[in-house]
């Protein structure tokens, strides 16, 4: 079967760093997205890894390992208004998009 | 970038009426559009994938009946709950996506809240 496995909650201090881990099996991919999601509100899009390595994109990074099944999410200096979840979703061989369950990440002073 | 609206964006409705919801690209042509229903503190589960001009394709345990959905043009896309129940009560959420290119990119609307009383 497909499973993407996220942690369900994570905490971290603001201005610090923190890592969002995320394994995958699927049938075959064709990339990996990571999401913010504020409550009550829809995705809105962070990366796109289809390659290893790091992608970096100003506070955010994301890296991804094919080899392993694993990606991560960095978040650096950390801002209250970053308290989300942040949903990590694998393109399979059918181009549809499998979804973790997300992760939410609270943000404090 | 490519921008997804919903309408409307929240409804209340009786239970036993059907309401409408529509998904609209606005600055591009949206070849594939996805239906999405999130539920309090879960994470987003995939209805159907439309592809324009063509029937949807309901994921297992939707009800197609239930949730009608037309994608008639390359632009809007609608998802119709008929005879609404209180459990049909949630977040419904758009995608949308031109597929033509290989593009893997979803932009997501801003989401329907639907409350079934």
């Amino acid at each position: 079967g497909q499973n993407i496995d996220q942690p369900t909650e994570m905490t971290a201090t603001e201005g610090a760093i923190v890592q969002i881990n995320c394994t995958y099996q699927t049938s075959g991919f064709n990339g990996l997205f990571w999401y913010q999601q504020h409550a009550g509100e829809a995705p809105t899009f962070l990366s796109y890894n289809v390659l290893d390595g790091l992608e970096e994109k100003g506070r955010f990074s994301s890296f991804l390992s094919r080899s392993k099944g694993y990606s991560y999410l960095l978040l650096k200096e950390l801002q209250m208004k970053d308290s989300a979840s942040y949903l990590c979703a694998v393109m399979d061989s059918n181009y549809q998009l499998i979804w973790g369950a997300g992760t939410k990440l609270i943000i404090k002073p | 970038g490519a921008v997804v609206s919903q309408h409307p964006s929240w409804v209340i409705c009786k239970s036993g009426t059907s309401v409408k919801i529509e998904c609209r690209s606005l600055d591009f042509q949206a070849t594939t559009m996805f239906w999405y229903r999130q539920f309090p503190k879960q994470s987003l589960m995939l209805m159907a994938t439309s592809n324009e001009g063509s029937k949807a394709t309901y994921e297992q345990g939707v009800e197609k009946d239930k949730f009608l959905i037309n994608h008639a043009s390359l632009t809007l896309s609608t998802l119709t709950v008929t005879s609404a129940h209180p459990e049909d009560s949630s977040f419904y959420i758009c995608s949308a996506r031109d597929s033509r290119g290989g593009e893997t990119e979803q932009y997501f609307g801003p989401g329907t809240r639907l409350t079934v009383t």
